[in-house]
């Protein structure tokens, strides 16, 4: 079965701050997909990253990065010197993939990021 | 271009009521998901239409249904509202059936009194 456990609930920082929100799965594939999505007051989740679990790199893209440890089965995200327009729930989620495609994602319960002008 | 846009906004049903929910996908994304987020928790997979046909289902009852057009957009449909249905419902959608990167919706607020 799947399931991605987010422990931490909220978490509050000062602007300019470091902070890393962590990101706990489980599978029994060997082929997966794992995702972090940002959900802004608004509503929508706008998508962030995507990685295969065959692609242990971690990735930088601006302010944002992403360390995943099969060895672990975590995928953490940080955001270096956060702003407050960062301020968002926070969702990673996982997909495990099959002949034709891969399953709908199965999120965790997200993470409140709070950026303290 | 539009991204998904999700109609109504807001809606307040009572018990029993049946609610119908719409989502117009980004052109040329034949793919649509349906997902319930209840407050405080992550979206839960509700359905996946792909060209018309139902391509996956979540642990949701019968009386959640769902249907997608030639135009590939598509409806929710509840039927016998209970309080427990009060949620936001995001519409996700994506080019094919495979599920690589979605884009949601700003979802419908359904509050069930």
């Amino acid at each position: 079965a799947q399931k991605v456990t987010q422990a931490q609930t909220e978490i509050s920082v000062v602007e300019k701050e470091d902070v890393t929100l962590d990101c706990v799965y489980e599978t029994r594939d060997t082929t997966y997909y794992l995702f972090w999505y940002k959900q802004p007051p608004s509503g929508e989740l706008v998508f962030l990253i995507r990685r295969n679990s065959f692609d242990e790199q971690n990735e930088i893209s601006g302010r944002y990065s992403w360390n995943f440890q099969k060895s672990t089965s975590s995928f953490n995200f940080t955001i270096t010197a956060s702003q407050v327009v960062d301020s968002a729930v926070y969702f990673c989620a996982l997909s495990e993939a099959y002949n034709s495609g891969n399953t709908p994602l199965v999120f965790g319960k997200g993470t409140r990021l709070s950026v303290i002008a | 271009d539009a991204g998904v846009t999700q109609s109504p906004t807001h809606l307040i049903k009572t018990r029993g009521q049946h609610v119908t929910l719409r989502c117009s996908p980004i052109s040329g994304h034949k793919s649509v998901s349906w997902y319930q987020q209840v407050l405080g928790q992550g979206p839960q997979f509700i359905f996946q239409y792909y060209e018309k046909e139902e391509r996956g289902r979540g642990n949701f009852p019968d009386r959640f249904s769902a249907r997608q057009f030639p135009n590939y957009s598509s409806e929710l449909n509840v039927n016998a509202l209970l309080l427990g249905d009060s949620a936001l419902y995001l519409c996700a959608s994506s080019p094919r059936a495979t599920n690589e990167k979605l884009f949601f919706g700003s979802g419908t607020q359904l509050s069930v009194l």
